[in-house]
């Protein structure tokens, strides 16, 4: 079975400061792998995602993603936190097989303090 | 361009009290998902559906029905509400290409007293 795993609740850094939201996983084949935010009472916004290819991805609003397979991480980063990046962000994988079920972590709270 | 439309967004019901969800996309898309989201917990699957008239049961689908009638709708169903159920409910749709991300409403809140 496949899951994610996000190690920290919160995670505070200050403004203008690089920002790192930590991400495992757990599949039996290929990663396909997805960041997600999700602002005060909205719905998840997609940021990025990892197929296959290079390992640093670049996403939206400045985010990129470093996959390591043989840590099986995917950590968010970001080189200068912004105050409007404080959200809670989602850490998924998706199946290959069936209905290609989405697996969520449990979500780490960024604040980000001017 | 709408994407997922949820209603309604907030919604107070007392225990044993019946309520549908409903949940329209406009983006063509051919799986359509419903979670719950809780503190703590992330969010899980109640139920899925691959294509219209398709539904299946996910992580957490006791005490929910759902029906995909129309490739555009997903309806959750609550048929006697629990104080359990009280949660915030996200109905999420996605092509059928593991690529795919999903995009998701803006929630609908639910309480149960």
């Amino acid at each position: 079975a496949q899951s994610v795993a996000q190690p920290e609740d919160q995670v505070n850094v200050a403004e203008g400061n690089p920002l790192t939201v930590k991400c495992t996983y757990s599949v039996s084949g290929n990663p396909y792998l997805f960041w997600y935010v999700q602002y005060p009472n909205r719905g998840l916004q997609f940021l990025l995602k990892y197929i296959t290819g290079d390992n640093l991805v670049k996403g939206s609003y400045g985010f990129e993603a470093e996959f390591n397979k043989s840590q099986t991480s995917f950590h968010l980063k970001k080189p200068s936190a912004l105050v409007s990046d404080s959200a809670l962000y989602f850490c998924a994988v998706r199946d290959n097989v069936g209905y290609q079920k989405v697996t969520f972590g449990t979500g780490t709270k960024l604040q980000v303090i001017p | 361009n709408a994407g997922v439309t949820q209603t309604p967004k907030f919604r107070v019901l007392k225990t044993g009290q019946s309520m549908t969800l409903l949940c329209a996309q406009d983006m063509n898309h051919e799986y359509m998902y419903w979670y719950r989201q809780d503190p703590g917990m992330g969010l899980r699957l109640i139920h899925y559906s691959v294509g219209e008239g398709t539904t299946a049961k996910g992580e957490v689908p006791d005490g929910y029905n759902v029906s995909r009638l129309k490739k555009q709708n997903f309806l959750l169903g609550l048929e006697s509400a629990a104080p359990s159920q009280t949660s915030v409910y996200f109905c999420a749709s996605s092509r059928d290409r593991v690529e795919s991300p999903l995009h998701f409403g803006n929630g609908t809140r639910l309480t149960v007293t």
